[in-house]
């Protein structure tokens, strides 16, 4: 699976879009990019995820870019709730590689008030 | 929505013990997972099943073993608890169609004395 690479850390204003990058130059063609976030003491949560065009949810949207090399993650109006750390991941569909989802750091998202 | 019930949020066991952690899902799906997650090292795949009765082994396995007698439940155990298996403990399910969304549970925190 490719690797990734994202920023440590991130302060978003309340109400404002929060932009969360992720570099994946190593990106295959049959890779799909997936975002989950993981708020303190819980569980990763699922968001959303990409293979070539811009995909949009209920929680956020998917901006791929054209060479399939990096991507951003858009929450639109940032609550306090939305502070979490945000992982980007890119891995193939399940029988092309590994079962695993390889969570690196991610990035910390700190919403303020 | 998917629920992911893990049967403990806190465990504390003494070395040497025998540990059961117990997940549910209740989905319908086929695939499980257990990670552990530890400060700086991020989610590390312990083992997954794909199937009832079937397993394979993650990243690191050592230690521990699985059981899925039901397609709903997923154990992990721990034969012989040892303090380096004091972990953040996470269970999760996805379906076999297409990129796997994981769900997660809310995670079991061991603490092994």
């Amino acid at each position: 699976d490719a690797k990734t690479t994202q920023p440590t850390s991130m302060d978003c204003a309340e109400g404002r879009a929060a932009n969360l990058p992720c570099n994946h130059s190593t990106i295959s063609g049959n890779e799909y990019v997936y975002w989950y976030r993981q708020i303190h003491s819980q569980g990763p949560q699922y968001i959303i995820h990409g293979l070539k065009n811009n995909e949009t949810n209920e929680m956020a949207s998917l901006i791929i870019t054209e060479d399939r090399k990096s991507s951003t993650l858009i929450l639109p109006h940032a609550t306090l709730r939305d502070t979490a750390v945000y992982y980007c991941i890119v891995r193939g569909a399940p029988g092309a590689g590994s079962y695993q989802l390889t969570f690196g750091k991610g990035t910390k998202l700190s919403v303020i008030p | 929505d998917v629920k992911v019930t893990q049967s403990s949020r806190y465990l504390v066991k003494r070395t040497g013990e025998k540990v059961f952690l117990e997940c549910v899902q209740d989905m319908d799906h086929e695939n499980m997972f257990w990670y552990r997650q530890d400060p700086g090292l991020g989610l590390r795949l312990i083992y997954f099943s794909y199937d009832v009765k079937m397993k394979e082994k993650g990243d690191i396995p050592e230690g521990y073993s699985v059981s899925r007698e039901k397609k709903e439940r997923f154990s992990l155990i721990l034969e012989s608890a040892s303090t380096n298996q004091t972990s953040m403990y996470l269970c999760a399910s996805s379906l076999w169609t297409g990129p796997e969304k994981l769900f997660f549970g809310s995670g079991t925190q061991l603490s092994v004395l």
